[in-house]
């Protein structure tokens, strides 16, 4: 059974460039997730969708961050304008009942 | 809401010997339980969970973890660590009522020395 995917791997860009990530779930996985991990700390989560719903996006910056999955299967995550802060691996899981898989990153840089 | 804790941010052991890496939460119920594992460079893995039932559970790579609900701990053990065990570990709680979040500890990095 394939993975999640995400791509790309790494992302150096410059302050207030905008930047996108792609997330493609488990083949039949219905709840897909966005967490940002900034060194030395766990996930936290940004968005989660339900098919192609919002479920909870309580945590996203939505002046800066957006998300959509459109056909309920793959996701984009798009920051625009970045800012330094938001150097962190971005972390995309999907899950069918109540176990997460997690994706391998995509590690971004803002200099 | 939930939260974890993992008291040890580095712990550092010597190949062949063996490991216990600790988790405390706060929940107001039996929270779901997760450990996952992070190797340089790579996504979470995850190496076993606690939904309910039998309070010693199993996972891969032969870790195991044991609920204590009196302790409010979900400690994971290995009897014999390998140097391919050296990574971050991630213990993670999940409130059960529904549609909540999952919550990380911090992690705890380890170390092995031949």
């Amino acid at each position: 059974e394939a993975g999640v995917a995400q791509s790309p791997r790494y992302k150096i860009i410059e302050k207030r460039q905008s930047v996108a990530f792609w997330c493609n779930p488990i083949s039949g996985h219905a709840t897909l997730y966005w967490y940002q991990q900034i060194l030395g700390q766990g996930p936290k989560l940004l968005i989660q969708f339900q098919n192609n719903g919002v479920v909870d996006d309580s945590q996203l910056p939505k002046d800066r961050f957006s998300a959509e999955r459109l056909k309920g299967v793959d996701s984009t995550l798009k920051i625009q304008p970045a800012k330094l802060e938001d150097s962190a691996v971005y972390l995309c899981a999907s899950a069918s009942t109540d176990t997460q898989y997690f994706g391998p990153g995509t590690r971004l840089t803002v200099l | 809401a939930q939260s974890v804790t993992q008291p040890d941010i580095h712990i550092t052991v010597s190949e062949g010997a063996s490991l216990e890496l600790r988790c405390n939460y706060s929940y107001g119920a039996t929270p779901y339980l997760f450990w996952y594992v992070q190797s340089p460079g790579q996504g979470l893995q995850l190496l076993l969970k606690y939904f309910s039932g039998d309070t010693l559970v199993q996972g891969i790579k032969g870790f195991e973890a044991e609920f204590k609900r009196s302790q409010s701990s979900f400690n994971l053990r290995k009897p014999s660590v390998h140097w391919s065990d050296a990574a971050e570990y991630f213990c993670a709680v999940e409130g059960n009522f529904g549609n909540e979040k999952l919550t990380f500890g911090t992690g705890t990095r380890l170390t092995i020395i031949p």
